[in-house]
């Protein structure tokens, strides 16, 4: 099993829709989990960091269930802009206090057409 | 500004011909760490660093080396590129605390083709 493995994609949703992303991780030590957002050949950013009570940002929703150990994403009322590359991200936690080791799932593609 | 830069940005070399692609960030991080992207495998961490004179391998160190002489630069160097090595490279930077929750910042990205 893959440490960080993400829906495949592309998704091709019309503005507006609801869509959900969802990835699961196979190191059950895992300490924090995050959803970078990386627009066509720009550099990734943080989009939500992924809390155990599940934590919502506008029309973004993270949530993460430790006992399936999977996290999702849920994008409400999409927008064209919302067209990127969505990165589920895992900290196996190695080492305290510092993201030493942060594992990349491979990326969801969603495009968002008028 | 708060940010990584990374030079060069784009890079196009030969087999055997040693580069150095430098990373620097003005935000006082300690924890410092080199990528590489390829298309199907995702971002692979190569290098990181969690303060100066402390290195670490990831999950593909081959073929590369790094240094943390100051704490705002953290150069990647390839002694001997070769073509397996044409990739998309990111340096980021982070806070080192005592939470896990530390946003990584990265830098605009090199683009390195090996011929």
């Amino acid at each position: 099993r893959k440490e960080v493995e993400q829906d495949p994609g592309p998704f091709n949703v019309p503005e507006g829709a609801t869509v959900a992303f969802n990835c699961t991780y196979s190191n059950s030590a895992s300490q924090s989990f995050f959803w970078y957002r990386q627009d066509c050949r720009k550099e990734p950013k943080l989009l939500m960091s992924v809390y155990s009570s599940g934590n919502e940002d506008g029309r973004f929703t993270a949530q993460l269930n430790r006992a399936s150990q999977y996290i999702s994403l849920l994008i409400r009322d999409s927008k064209l802009s919302d067209s990127a590359t969505y990165l589920c991200v895992v900290n196996m936690g190695l080492d305290t206090g510092a993201n030493s080791k942060l594992t990349f799932g491979k990326g969801i593609t969603l495009s968002v057409r008028p | 500004e708060a940010q990584v830069t990374q030079n060069p940005r784009y890079l196009i070399t030969v087999t055997g011909k040693k580069l150095t692609v430098t990373c620097s960030q003005n935000m006082n991080h300690e924890y410092m760490s080199w990528y590489r992207q390829d298309p199907g495998l995702g971002l692979r961490q190569i290098y990181y660093s969690m303060n100066v004179e402390v290195t670490d391998k990831g999950d593909v160190p081959e073929g590369y080396k790094v240094s943390r002489k100051e704490k705002r630069n953290f150069p990647l160097i390839l002694e001997s590129p070769s073509p397996n090595q044409t990739s998309l490279y990111f340096c980021a930077s982070s806070l080192k605390t005592r939470t896990f929750y530390n946003e990584q910042f990265f830098g605009p990205g090199t683009r390195l083709t090996v011929l």
